[in-house]
């Protein structure tokens, strides 16, 4: 599992609120990824980082920021949530972009209510 | 634009039979196809890469650059294959390790 975390696992809020998602490797991988998962889109990409404060925008970016201020850590920010953001969460590291073989966390199970 | 399409939502087969779950995709260039699994309660892993031609769990899939194909095949289902199935083809060209997925197949195998 390369010691991918993600916290919460499970988080009910209000629309209007902000989240926050943290996802946490211990691999010292360079490379991170944010996904949503929803029926009938399969895996979108959010955000990536490719290092330390170096993050780029994937294609369903909108409503969504991030931060990597350690190698470790990868936030995902809703700064107001809505509705279409209710999802299920990956995030996936990445030793060495030539592999391309990501390693998933176990998800985050996000309802906006 | 760099796509992938999985044309099947679900997929259902007897055990034994053989499966074949499609997928074509659009890129231009040399691209690098993957298939990734999601078994029940279980993370996203790698199954196989197109490059590595190897077989995993009984699961094959070749690149086909004509048809722009790299379907995933099995002669003979087993019921632990039941699974969530993405294809993925490296996106970006590859610059930061980025993954564009399909939609999913969703395999079941019944007994």
């Amino acid at each position: 599992d390369a010691g991918i975390t993600q916290s919460p696992r499970h988080k009910v809020t209000e629309t209007g609120t902000p989240v926050t998602l943290r996802c946490h490797q211990t691999e010292n991988h360079r490379y991170m990824y944010w996904y949503r998962q929803d029926p009938g889109h399969g895996l979108r990409l959010i955000h990536y980082s490719y290092g330390v404060k170096d993050t780029d925008k994937g294609e369903v970016s909108d409503g969504y920021s991030v931060s990597r201020s350690k190698t470790e850590d990868f936030l995902l920010t809703l700064e107001s949530a809505t509705s279409s953001q209710t999802s299920v969460y990956f995030c996936a590291s990445l030793p060495d972009r030539d592999t391309y073989e990501q390693y998933f966390g176990p998800g985050t199970r996000l309802t906006v209510t | 634009a760099q796509r992938v399409t999985q044309p099947e939502k679900l997929l259902s087969v007897f055990k034994g039979a053989p499966v074949e779950l499609k997928c074509n995709y659009s890129y231009s260039g040399s691209p690098e196809l993957f298939w990734y699994v999601q078994y029940s309660r279980q993370r996203l892993q790698l199954l196989l890469r197109h490059i590595s031609r190897e077989s995993i769990k009984g699961f094959t899939a070749d690149l086909n650059k004509g048809e722009t194909s790299f379907h995933l095949k099995k002669p003979f289902a087993q019921e632990e294959d039941s699974a969530m199935y993405y294809c993925a083809l490296s996106g970006n060209g590859g610059s930061q390790g980025n993954l564009i997925f399909g939609k999913g197949t969703k395999l079941s195998v019944k007994p």
